[in-house]
């Protein structure tokens, strides 16, 4: 079955650039779409934004200035880029696929999750 | 009109029954968006318990069971076990700016 797997640096210093990576394994990218998803600690789950195989892309308008979320198929991955970061973009960073119904995908559940991975923005 | 409002927590003894709610606007629930329902267990990533409303993905327990109504939405929980407790989100589509959104989420302590 579909499995994803987040990477990347654990802490990031303010102002500078996030940078994560979600691999994808047991099954094929294409079709889907493709999110980020962060929840800081203690908190609750926030959107940032999607990716689809064709490259199209949308963003929370929370993070829309300063985020980019790309796929690279031939390499089963998805990337995030958050630049600008401050303490409050300290959180448990998820990829999710979003599930594909055949119906608009806003009607789809984020059916698979990565395990997620914790980026703390300090100094 | 964005996010989605959840009781902070709820609790239940084994084996009764709990209610978790929550509640969109017009812009969300309100437009005939799906809700769906994750479960978080302590350090585990989200897990989707109820997707479209009142669908079960194979695996959960038929003792999970969802509705919705309006601009809301109501999880149910039968037969209160212990491996229920966790945290709970529900999560719709937003036609404003916010796209996917969720609730702020329930701890469901089991007394």
């Amino acid at each position: 079955q579909v499995q994803l797997q987040e990477s990347g640096p654990g802490l990031v210093k303010p102002s500078e650039t996030l940078s994560l990576s979600c691999t994808v394994s047991g099954g094929s990218m294409s079709g889907f779409y493709w999110s980020w998803i962060r929840q800081s600690p203690g908190k609750g789950l926030e959107w940032i934004g999607y990716v689809f195989h064709s490259g199209s892309t949308k963003y929370s308008p929370s993070v829309e200035s300063r985020v980019s979320i790309s796929m690279d198929t031939s390499r089963n991955r998805i990337s995030l880029r958050l630049t600008s970061v401050t303490a409050a973009d300290t959180a448990f960073y998820y990829c999710a696929r979003i599930a594909g119904s055949g119906r608009s995908v806003a009607y789809d559940p984020f059916d698979i999750w990565g395990q997620g991975t914790l980026v703390t923005v300090s100094s | 009109q964005s996010g989605l409002t959840q009781p902070p927590s709820v609790s239940g003894a084994p084996g009764q029954r709990v209610t978790i709610s929550c509640t969109g606007s017009r812009f969300n629930i309100g437009e005939g968006y799906d809700v769906h329902w994750y479960q978080q267990l302590p350090g585990a990533a989200p897990k989707v318990v109820i997707y479209a409303n009142n669908n079960r993905p194979s695996g959960v327990p038929d003792r999970f069971s969802g509705s919705r109504s309006g601009s809301s939405a109501s999880l149910v929980i039968t037969g209160l076990q212990a491996e229920d407790e966790a945290d709970y989100y529900c999560q719709s589509y937003d036609s404003g700016p916010s796209g996917w959104i969720f609730g702020g989420g329930t701890k469901l302590t089991v007394l």
